[in-house]
This record gives structure tokens, sequence and C-alpha cells, in this order.
């Protein structure tokens, strides 16, 4: 009954390391999006994608980018990863019929540490 | 600009007991509001929302939250709280768009 994936639950990566966070759903959503959580901030909205191959930066979009080459995944890649990006990464997605009514559908998260 | 505030980080509440957690919201418009809920190490799972018509709105695990236009509130409440209610809750506030604004959680703490 999993309907958005993220492919890693935890990851451990080296400062530098170019990094990908995948992840997919299986909803036929159009909107898909990637916060980070950090203690005391909440979720920070990093990109969202309202359609394939389209992309719109959020809040804090210095240091990643993003790949949405097929509707069903939407991929967060750190260039060069620092330790300040060492965060829990939570993907979500959201269909456009409803006009925003009914939410987000979260995957699981992905707990990042860069060391 | 939209923004959402939930003032308390921490509640403590004893197993049974009533809960109330609160929400502010800062919209031009009727907002469209949401409560989520995070247990440890997982992703966040949509509890209730509004948007439109009866201001009192049930959810699942038996929560429910009324939307206050006057107070711009939107507060989460249960009668009587479960040790599995331990968790980390977030309040959300949303327009006609898809993109939605978080409040920076409270995590509640739960006494057998």
């Amino acid at each position: 009954d999993v309907k958005v994936t993220q492919s890693s639950r935890y990851l451990v990566k080296r400062t530098g390391e170019k990094v990908f966070l995948e992840c997919v759903q299986d909803m036929d959503h159009e909107n898909m999006f990637w916060y980070r959580q950090d203690p005391g901030l909440g979720l920070r909205l990093i990109y969202f994608s309202y359609d394939v191959k389209m992309k719109e930066k959020g809040d804090i979009p210095e240091g990643y980018s993003v790949s949405r080459e097929k509707k069903e995944r939407f991929s967060l890649i750190l260039e060069s990863a620092s330790t300040n990006q060492t965060s829990m990464y939570l993907c979500a997605s959201s269909p456009n019929y409803d006009r925003g009514t009914n939410g987000y559908t979260f995957g699981s998260g992905t707990r990042l540490t860069v060391v | 600009a939209q923004s959402v505030t939930q003032p308390d980080i921490h509640i403590t509440v004893s197993e049974g007991a009533s809960l109330e957690l609160r929400c502010n919201y800062s919209y031009g418009a009727t907002p469209y509001l949401f409560w989520y809920v995070q247990s440890p190490g997982q992703g966040l799972q949509l509890l209730l929302k509004y948007f439109s018509g009866d201001t009192l709105v049930q959810g699942i695990k038996g929560f429910e939250a009324e939307f206050k236009r006057s107070q711009s509130s939107f507060n989460l409440r249960k009668p009587s709280v479960h040790w599995s209610d331990a968790a980390e809750y977030f309040c959300a506030v949303g327009s006609g768009t898809y993109k939605y604004i978080f409040g920076t959680g409270t995590r509640l703490k739960v006494l057998a």
C-alpha cells in the first residue's frame, strides 16, 4: 500500500560527494516536492515540480538541484555534499485535480548524514 | 505572506487526559488548513483538513480541529490521549495552489 517511496531510509556520505535521493510515487500525481526537516525549523521547501521536466525553487534551494524526467520520479541531487546538509529529507506528492484541498502524501523520509 | 505558528514546541500530557495543540496562521483569504502527525523516524501522515464548510472537522485516530476565523486559529484536540499518540504534530496552511507552509511542529509526550 506504499504510495510515495523514498529509495533509502538512511544514508551516510562523505563531504564533497555527489548524492542522489530518489522518490517515486504511484498515484499519477502532477506535483512533487522535496523538503528538509530540522529540529526547531520544521519543514522547509527545497524544490518542487508541477510537471515532467518542470521545476521551481523553494525556500532553500542553494546546494541542491532536482530532476524530473518521468512523472512518477523526482530526484534530489546534492552536487557536493556538505556537513550542513545533514538532515531528514522528505518527499511528497499531490494531484492537480483537487486544487490543493487534500494535502500531500509523504514518503517515509531519508535521513542523510554527511561526514 | 502566509505563515504558520505553533507556539508550543513540547507538550506533555498524561494518558487519558485531554489534549489541545495550538496553530495560528496568517493568510489574507480563507486558507486550506491541515494537521499532520509524524511518528519517530517516519514521514508525515495527514490527520485532518479544512477548506470550507463546517468549521469543526473530524480526523483519523479520534482527533478533531476547529477553524476559528476571528482568531486565525486551527487548534487540534483529542478528548483522551493514548500512549500511541506520542509523536510530532505539524500544522500547515495552503491556498488554491499546491504549495503549503508548515509550522515548526509540536512534540507530544504522553506519560503512562
